[in-house]
C-alpha cells in the first residue's frame, strides 16, 4: 500500500458525459501527479500540482482539468468524454514538487475508466 | 524534450534464471534521474529502482541493479534469480524536474 488513495477505483460511463477522479496523496506530500495510461499512448504525464498550485501541464486535453484543494487532495475532471479517453487513470505523490532524487513519486491505484 | 525507449515488448526467463531489461533514452540535460517500475497484474505501479546520473556507481536493490552507461544513455535493468512474483510489466522512466517520461514497457513473464 502506498499511501496514495483514488476513487473510484471503476467508472463506466457514456460518451460526452464528465466524470471526476479523486486523489488523496500520502499524508505529509504536497506535490500530486496525475498520468493516463492507455493502450495507445502508454504511459502520459498530465498535470502536476504543488501545493494547490501548477507547477507543470503535460499533453493534458482542454476538456480535461485538475486542481488541488487546500487539504491537499486532488480532482481530475475530464469532460465530453470520447471513446479514446477510455484508459487508467494514475495519481501519484511526492513530497517536494521536483528535482532531489528522494523526491520519489509514489503510486495510488489507479481509477480505471471505461468509455462507452 | 527527454525521451525514453524500450525496445523489447516481451521477454521471458526460467525461473531462477538472470534476465535482462533494456532501455535507452535521450536527454539534453546533465542533471536527472532514471527509474525502474515494475506493474503487476494488479496494475499497481512499483518502484523497483532508482539511478542518479550524476552518480557513476551503478544502484543496486537485492536481485535488482542496473547498468548505467551515461555515455550511451542506456540504462538497462538485471533481474538475478528470477521469481515467479517477478512477472510484470516494467518501465524505465526518466525525470529531471517533476514529471516521469515512461518507455513503452517491458513484459516480463518468468516461466517455472
Amino acid at each position: 500500500d502506498s499511501g496514495v488513495t483514488q476513487t473510484p477505483k471503476h467508472l463506466i460511463t457514456a460518451t460526452g458525459q464528465r466524470v471526476t477522479l479523486r486523489c488523496s496523496p500520502r499524508s505529509g506530500d504536497l506535490s500530486v501527479y496525475w498520468y493516463q495510461q492507455s493502450l495507445d499512448q502508454g504511459l502520459q504525464f498530465l498535470i502536476q500540482y504543488y501545493n494547490g498550485e501548477e507547477r507543470a501541464k503535460g499533453n493534458i486535453l482542454e476538456r480535461f482539468s485538475a486542481q488541488q484543494f487546500p487539504d491537499l487532495h486532488s480532482e481530475l475532471n475530464l469532460s465530453s468524454l470520447e471513446l479514446g479517453d477510455s484508459a487508467l487513470y494514475f495519481c501519484a505523490s511526492s513530497l517536494k514538487w521536483g528535482g532531489s532524487s528522494y523526491n520519489e513519486q509514489f503510486f495510488g491505484p489507479g481509477t480505471r475508466l471505461t468509455v462507452l | 524534450a527527454q525521451t525514453v525507449t524500450q525496445s523489447q515488448p516481451e521477454m521471458s526467463v526460467q525461473e531462477a534464471e538472470t534476465v535482462t531489461l533494456s532501455c535507452t533514452y535521450d536527454t539534453s540535460e546533465n542533471n536527472y534521474y532514471l527509474f525502474w517500475y515494475k506493474q503487476p497484474p494488479s496494475r499497481q505501479m512499483i518502484l523497483v529502482i532508482r539511478q542518479e546520473a550524476y552518480k557513476q556507481q551503478n544502484a543496486t536493490e537485492n536481485r535488482f541493479s542496473v547498468n548505467f552507461q551515461k555515455a550511451a544513455k542506456s540504462f538497462s535493468l538485471k533481474i538475478s534469480d528470477s521469481q515467479l512474483g517477478d512477472t510484470a510489466m516494467y518501465f524505465c522512466a526518466s525525470r529531471r524536474t517533476g514529471k516521469l517520461i515512461f518507455g513503452q514497457g517491458t513484459t516480463l513473464q518468468v516461466k517455472p
